[in-house]
């Protein structure tokens, strides 16, 4: 899988956005963009995908730049809850049309302020 | 929904012993994700099965590693010999392949501390 790059770490006040940045400028036009989030003590758990169009969910938003190099994971009023390792991912579809596995990096530890 | 479960969720061993860890998945899932996380590092892939078929080993996973899932519903992973470097938590994942995208669901991982 290709690599992103992410700040070791971040920074927010309870209840105001969060812009999460992760860079991969090597991407590949079958390179899905994944965010994963692991809370302290629990497993990963999947958060938001995109391919080019930006992409809303229930927990997220995902922007993703127009030449797909870079993009950011969006929480729009952060909470305590919402401190956790956040994983910027690159899933590619193999020449069987499916993918596996995750490749981690080290990911952006969040840290959210009262 | 129960999601995944694992078990144990902390085994201490001693260098030189074979432990075995336990994961359920989520029922009907019909892919199985191993993965292991040291301290400050994101989790590595280790293995996955699609139903009981073993369909790719990471060169992570040595033969002192075996996983099986024998039908195609739990998984275990043993580690013989253990060593002081397999210290780490081990994560399970399941997913069902509904296309090129599916998400995984990750159990609460096994810390394994080998003395």
């Amino acid at each position: 899988d290709a690599k992103t790059t992410q700040p070791n770490s971040m920074e927010s006040n309870e209840e105001e956005p969060v812009h999460l940045p992760c860079n991969h400028s090597t991407i590949s036009g079958t390179d899905y963009i994944h965010w994963y989030r692991q809370l302290p003590s629990q497993g990963p758990e999947y958060v938001i995908h995109g391919l080019t169009s930006n992409v809303n969910n229930r927990m997220a938003s995902l922007a993703i730049a127009e030449d797909r190099k870079s993009s950011t994971l969006i929480l729009h009023r952060a909470t305590l809850r919402d401190a956790a390792v956040y994983y910027c991912i690159l899933r590619e579809v193999n020449s069987g049309g499916s993918n596996y596995k995750l490749t981690f990096g080290k990911g952006t530890l969040l840290t959210v302020n009262p | 929904d129960t999601g995944v479960s694992q078990d144990p969720r902390h085994k201490i061993t001693k260098r030189g012993q074979n432990v075995t860890f336990r994961c359920d998945p989520i029922s009907e899932h019909n892919r199985l994700y191993w993965y292991r996380q040291t301290l400050g590092q994101g989790p590595e892939f280790l293995t996955y099965f699609q139903n009981e078929a073993q369909l790719e080993k990471s060169r992570l996973l040595s033969d002192r590693f075996s996983a099986e899932r024998p039908k195609g519903s739990f998984s275990t992973l043993e580690i013989q010999r253990t060593e002081q470097g397999d210290s780490a938590m081990y994560l399970c994942a399941s997913s069902i392949m509904t296309g090129p995208q599916e998400t995984q669901y990750f159990g609460p991982g096994t810390r394994l501390l080998v003395l």
